[in-house]
């Protein structure tokens, strides 16, 4: 396994602007999600995919978020007018549905976001 | 709903000290719990895990036991290392397969020489 690699690793931008996030999950992995993770708290989840329907969205994810996995591997998570609320590291994590660790989600390093 | 509580750190030992990092979990049904490390600047890594009532997981010297009677799951190391430090997150995922985790707010142990 390469591991779950994400892209761009920091983001600084300007509110009002809109930003594009990639996640490359590990290779076989089915199923694909995001997070986001303010400083001091725990990750909190925002959307899943398996393969490429997206399969739950949490609240967190307002309208201004989308999120896609097209063909099945890599997904984008975008967020269009940036607020500065929107400042976060956003976490990709895959996980396989069959076969050896399963249900095991591992984890990216992580995209930190900064909206002036 | 589900969630996860757990003990706020900053937590601080000396080397070859006893850890333990206390967690506390709500949820519906029959969850599979974790603990997760968080090293400083990397990512997320998976240190044990536990999928039903009474399992132990263990890794690196650290156990923690899915206790349903208390709906516990308490992180402990027996003699900590420098190296050890981290953040620590328990999280716990609803039954029923391959879904979302539901993470506590982390817990930021050092350990001292």
């Amino acid at each position: 396994d390469t591991g779950v690699s994400q892209n761009p690793r920091h983001k600084i931008t300007k509110r009002g602007q809109n930003v594009t996030f990639r996640c490359d999950p590990i290779s076989e992995h089915n199923r694909l999600y995001w997070y986001r993770q303010t400083l001091g708290q725990g990750p909190e989840f925002l959307t899943y995919f398996q393969n490429e329907a997206q399969l739950e969205k949490s609240r967190l994810l307002s309208d201004r978020f989308s999120a896609e996995r097209p063909k099945g591997s890599f997904s984008t998570l975008e967020i269009q007018r940036t607020e500065q609320g929107d400042s976060a590291m956003y976490l990709c994590a895959s996980s396989r549905t069959s076969g050896q660790n399963q249900e095991t989600q591992y984890f990216g390093p992580g995209t930190r976001l900064l909206v002036l | 709903g589900n969630s996860v509580t757990q003990m706020e750190g900053p937590v601080t030992l000396s080397e070859e000290a006893f850890l333990t990092i206390n967690c506390t979990y709500t949820a519906t049904g029959y969850p599979s719990l974790f603990w997760y490390v968080q090293y400083p600047g990397e990512g997320l890594q998976l240190l044990l895990k536990a999928t039903k009532a009474d399992d132990k997981g263990s890794n690196k010297g650290f156990e923690a036991t899915y206790r349903k009677e208390t709906t516990s799951f308490h992180l402990e190391k027996g003699s900590v290392q420098v190296s050890d430090s981290a953040v620590y997150f328990c999280a716990l995922r609803r039954f029923g397969g391959n879904t979302p985790l539901v993470f506590g707010k982390g817990t930021r142990l050092s350990v001292i020489a």
